[in-house]
């Protein structure tokens, strides 16, 4: 089973709107760190956000901010005031905990939402 | 700011040769990372390495061996390069230990295998 779920391949947003990426993830554990990424063409992977299981507010950076629903299992970006130089992919990913405490080295990534911005 | 410089970000190559994909990072992270990215099965994890001369298998690490002889070196080697290895491949690096820490990533080497 998939353990990140990113179900939008693709989207278009007009410049100056909000946009949402949907992430839902799947996890036993109660300890966990959630993170997005963006990848525009040129290839490097940017590191934006993260949001950990415990953190009560919303994690928000700038325009980016982290719609958290832990019952549900989502963690969905929200970018807000889309500007042209947002159009990239954006991955959503988890580091889980180790057996007897602590974080684990490894992410684990989703498919990938690519986001094209309109003018 | 962290940076992690991989040797190229294009390659191209000859069925059966033997590839070298360098990454250095200059932040002292304990853990470095191979990855290959392939469109639509997002990035997967070939090789990771928690310390010098320590290394894990990932999810994919048939036909890949790497080597971690400093810290802040990591190689993927592709023994004999096959076709079925054209892809993105990216470095990452972070610290150990918490569940905040990012990794960060290198600007990737488009590799192809002719």
């Amino acid at each position: 089973a998939q353990k990140i779920t990113q179900t939008q391949p693709g989207m278009f947003v007009q410049e100056k709107e909000a946009v949402t990426l949907d992430c839902t993830y799947d996890t036993s554990d109660q300890s966990y760190g959630l993170f997005w990424y963006k990848q525009p063409s040129s290839g490097e992977m940017i590191f934006l956000i993260y949001q950990g299981s415990y953190d009560e507010q919303n994690a928000t950076e700038g325009r980016y901010s982290l719609n958290f629903q832990k019952a549900r299992k989502s963690a969905n970006l929200v970018i807000s005031a889309s500007q042209l130089g947002d159009s990239a992919m954006y991955f959503c990913a988890m580091r889980e905990a180790l057996k007897y405490g602590g974080a684990t080295n490894k992410l684990i990534f989703g498919t990938g939402t690519l986001l094209a911005v309109q003018p | 700011d962290v940076k992690v410089t991989q040797s190229s970000r294009y390659l191209v190559k000859r069925t059966g040769e033997k590839v070298f994909l360098e990454c250095v990072q200059d932040m002292d992270h304990e853990n470095m990372f191979w990855y290959r990215q392939d469109p639509g099965l997002g990035l997967r994890l070939i090789y990771f390495s928690y310390d010098v001369k320590m290394k894990e298998k990932g999810d994919i690490p048939e036909g890949y061996s790497v080597s971690r002889e400093k810290k802040e070196r990591f190689s993927l080697i592709l023994e004999s390069a096959s076709t079925n290895q054209t892809s993105m491949y990216l470095c990452a690096s972070s610290l150990s230990g918490r569940f905040n820490q990012p990794q960060h990533f290198g600007d990737g080497t488009r590799l192809s295998i002719l």
